[in-house]
Formats: C-alpha cells, sequence, structure tokens
C-alpha cells in the first residue's frame, strides 16, 4: 500500500509554543488530506480537511486560528498549533486520500505541551 | 448522515479462544466502503481490510474473517484462537463514494487477550 510519513512522531514543547507537524505521502500525489485528534482511549476526532492550494475545511468546534493547516503541495500537508497549551495534548493522525475507497493513514504525532 | 456504531467499549478473553467484534452502520448511501483498522499501543493504525457494498461475501484472512451483511448493516469482524499480539483497539469505519471525504469511525472497541 502506499507509504505516508509524519514527522516529527513525538514532540514536547513548553506551554505558548507552537508545534509544526509534517504529514507526507510518500508515493502518490494526495489532493485531500485529513486531520485527526485522538485523546486517550477515544476515536478518531476528524479536525479539519485539506486540500492543496486552498483553505481548509474545519469541523465545527475546531479553531482555525489555533490549528493552522497548509497543503501547499500534492504530497505535504502541515498543521501547526499555534500557542500550545496543556489541554492540546493529544496523538495527531493525518490521512491522505487517492480516492474515496483510498485512504492511507500516517503514524501519528504525540503531542505534549507541558 | 453516516454513522458506526461499535456497541462493545471493551472485550477481554483468553488466549485461543475466538472473539467477535460488533459493528453496525448507518448510511443512505448506495456505494459506499467499510474498513477495519487496528491501534495497538504505540498508535499507528494498521489496515486489515476494506469492502465495498456490493461485495456481500464473507472473507477469511489467517486468523481473522468478516461477516458483511447488508441486510441489518453490519460489518462484524472474528478473531479465531486470539493470541495475546492481538491485543489492540479495533475501529471499524465508513465512507462514502463521493469523492474525497473523510472515513467516518466507530468508537474502537478495546481487545485485550490474556495469556
Amino acid at each position: 500500500g502506499a507509504v505516508v510519513s509524519q514527522h516529527p512522531s513525538r514532540v514536547i514543547c513548553k506551554s505558548g509554543t507552537s508545534v509544526k507537524i509534517e504529514c507526507r505521502s510518500l508515493d502518490f500525489q494526495a489532493t485531500t488530506m485529513f486531520w485527526y485528534r485522538q485523546f486517550p482511549k477515544q476515536s478518531l476526532m476528524l479536525m479539519a480537511t485539506s486540500n492543496e492550494g486552498s483553505k481548509a475545511t474545519y469541523e465545527q468546534g475546531v479553531e482555525k486560528d489555533k490549528f493552522l493547516i497548509n497543503h501547499a503541495s500534492l504530497t505535504l500537508s502541515t498543521l501547526t498549533v499555534t500557542s500550545a497549551h496543556p489541554e492540546d495534548s493529544s496523538f495527531y493522525i493525518c490521512s491522505a486520500s487517492r480516492g474515496p475507497d483510498e485512504q492511507y493513514f500516517g503514524p501519528g504525532t504525540r503531542l505534549t505541551v507541558t | 448522515a453516516q454513522k458506526v456504531t461499535q456497541a462493545q467499549t471493551e472485550i477481554s478473553v483468553v488466549e485461543k479462544e475466538d472473539v467477535t467484534l460488533d459493528c453496525v452502520y448507518e448510511t443512505r448511501d448506495t456505494t459506499y466502503y467499510l474498513f477495519w483498522y487496528k491501534q495497538p499501543p504505540s498508535g499507528e493504525l494498521v489496515f486489515l481490510i476494506r469492502r465495498n457494498s456490493f461485495d456481500e461475501q464473507n472473507e477469511i484472512s489467517g486468523r481473522y474473517s468478516w461477516n458483511f451483511q447488508k441486510s441489518t448493516s453490519s460489518f462484524n469482524f472474528t478473531i479465531t484462537a486470539s493470541q495475546v499480539v492481538d491485543s489492540a483497539v479495533y475501529f471499524c469505519a465508513l465512507i462514502d463514494n463521493s469523492g474525497n471525504t473523510p472515513l467516518v469511525f466507530g468508537k474502537g472497541t478495546r481487545l485485550s487477550v490474556i495469556a
């Protein structure tokens, strides 16, 4: 199957700083990428849909000014958590779409804000 | 609206027992896809199976089998002769055929296999 990478896999940052997470589709071009957030012992919650060359579509309740998403190329989408706080600590997972039945997930990024 | 229900929050079995994880879905689409993923403690989602709505054949892959029944909108997953390595959270998911839309996930079932 296709490969999607995420970087970093783990990050610890201080409260008030910003953190950027990269999601790359390594062997295909993805016009659409998705960002999910997962709290401990919960399911994946869709945060936003990222389309190459256009603004991301955010789910209700997700602050677009806090979670900045940029999809500058067909193989790269970035999620920046701005002014991170401890409540932003979570597991962030991206997926890249190659069609309605083909979505490939990255390995996830575990963010801890101290 | 689409919805996936995994009624079993946690299941605990003894090694070598068979276990079935239930998944019930709701959709108005005639064409859709169903998935199962495994999420071990590392967090990475492991793809297990994809099934389109027109293919109701059951599938077996080693100790894993899936029972898709459109009449009851269910897509159940059975692990035969469970092993400790099967311990993980399992997610059932649904997607329509309209284009680049996200997967709709169930809440997941945490399976613990005890030696």
